[in-house]
């Protein structure tokens, strides 16, 4: 079935670059997500690209694809404390109105 | 972006009452809207899938006579949670999909809604 496997903690020092790492396995997704979840709130959608896309560049984010290797990464740049929260990791097979798998999430802690 | 609200935030209730959260894209019709539950330290689980006008669709295992549904309009769904039991305790979080004024790629998430039963 599909399985999306992510890290589930990640420490790392304020100013600091930090690399969330995630592994799916159903070649026919199409779509991939980032998502951000603070303490007791829903899911903010950070970023996410297409299959046929090696990388995509949003301000402080970077999210590289390989697609051979069905790995996904997102890197912080300049990583904040505001950053502090769970990431999750999606795919789906088609736009938003298809079904996300969602992996179980990775707390980046980030310390001053 | 696209906003969507739910409400209540928070509740608190008495084991076998009904609870109903409302999830409402404020800024866009949505055509399309999930509900997903969301266990303590983990990851989401996709409860079903509601479309404005047409049934839910459930997910295996989830029980449609408990886990009301309405998408009534473009803009609102409700869950109702019936005969609440502590083992529904949980947070629910509803999506929205961007139909006219929309972004269609992604979905869009509410802030969730704490259910305590006691």
């Amino acid at each position: 079935g599909e399985d999306v496997e992510q890290s589930l903690f990640l420490s790392v020092r304020e100013g600091d670059s930090s690399v969330i790492n995630c592994t799916y396995t159903d070649s026919s997704s199409t779509y991939l997500y980032w998502y951000k979840q603070e303490p007791g709130a829903g899911l903010q959608l950070l970023t996410y690209i297409f299959s046929n896309m090696d990388m995509k560049q949003d301000q402080r984010l970077t999210v590289l694809l390989n697609k051979k290797d069905k790995h996904l990464s997102l890197r912080i740049a300049d990583t904040q404390t505001g950053d502090s929260a769970i990431y999750f990791c999606a795919e789906s097979k088609g736009k938003g109105y298809s079904t996300l798998t969602f992996g179980k999430g990775t707390m980046l802690l980030v310390s001053p | 972006g696209a906003v969507v609200s739910q409400h209540p935030s928070r509740v608190i209730c008495k084991s076998g009452t009904s609870v109903k959260i409302e999830c409402r894209s404020l800024d866009f019709q949505a055509t399309t809207m999930f509900w997903y539950r969301q266990f303590p330290k983990q990851s989401l689980m996709l409860m079903a899938t509601s479309n404005e006008g047409s049934k839910a669709t459930y997910e295996q295992g989830v029980e449609k006579d408990k886990f009301l549904i309405n998408h009534a309009s473009l803009t609102l769904s409700t869950l109702t949670v019936t005969s609440a039991h502590p083992e529904d305790s949980s947070f629910y979080i509803c999506s929205s999909v961007g139909g006219s004024g929309g972004d269609t790629d992604t979905q869009y998430f509410g802030p969730g809604t704490r259910l305590t039963v006691l």
